[in-house]
């Protein structure tokens, strides 16, 4: 069956880095597109960003654009998130979501445990 | 950016229908069929209810159903059941292989 497996997560300080992976079993993870999506404490679902099946293009919400990047590595059936110049906003339970097949938009039918992020000094 | 409109809440008693409504604009929900819906409970990741403004996934119940017109779509739930107690969010494709997701719901059972 289907799974997204996330790890990562935690405190960390204003201005630091932090990197979140989502690890994904029982599909072919090289040839769906991948999503991360953010939720705030007590807050609505953002979409965060988006990466190409085969890595080769990346798409950011303008909230975190030149700050996080989405990364995969299709040989270990990963994707990554590097969230650096942290902000107290940036504070949430981050989920990892799988799109579509390929570069086609869609919706986001399988979804990780989700992460929490917390940003405080 | 900004986020799809939905009304805070919703409620209705048990076996009677209600409509959550999702208005965005002509860059978002008017200029795509590209919408989907989805079911959070508290403490739970989202799963999905429609997609394509109007088709569900094997295995979502037949009680829920999707329509869109113009700049708003909006997702109906039939035969309202308890467990339907939960949050509900509407999602948009934006274009350049972005999204935008809804305000969000509280749909209540009375």
């Amino acid at each position: 069956q289907v799974q997204l497996v996330q790890s990562g997560g935690g405190v960390v300080q204003p201005g630091r880095s932090l990197r979140l992976p989502c690890t994904a079993s029982g599909f072919t993870f090289s040839n769906y597109g991948m999503h991360w999506v953010r939720q705030g404490p007590g807050k609505g679902l953002e979409w965060v960003a988006h990466i190409w099946y085969d890595g080769s293009d990346t798409f950011y919400a303008d909230s975190v654009k030149g700050r996080f990047t989405i990364s995969r590595d299709n040989s270990k059936n990963t994707m990554f998130l590097q969230m650096d110049s942290l902000r107290d906003e940036d504070t949430a339970v981050y989920y990892c979501a799988r799109g579509p097949l390929g570069t086609m938009a869609g919706y986001f039918d399988y979804w990780g445990q989700g992460t929490l992020v917390t940003v405080s000094s | 950016q900004s986020a799809l409109t939905q009304p805070a809440s919703v409620s209705g008693s048990p076996g009677q229908s209600i409509t959550i409504s999702c208005t965005g604009t002509s860059s978002d929900v008017g200029n795509y069929k590209l919408v989907s819906w989805y079911q959070q409970h508290p403490g739970k990741a989202p799963n999905v209810l429609i997609f394509e403004s109007n088709r569900r996934p094997s295995g979502v119940s037949n009680r829920f159903s999707g329509s869109k017109s113009g700049n708003t779509a909006s997702l109906t739930i039939s035969g309202l059941q308890i467990e339907d107690e939960a949050e509900y969010y509407c999602c948009s494709y934006a274009g350049g292989s972005t999204y935008v997701f809804g305000t969000g719901t509280k749909v209540t059972v009375l």
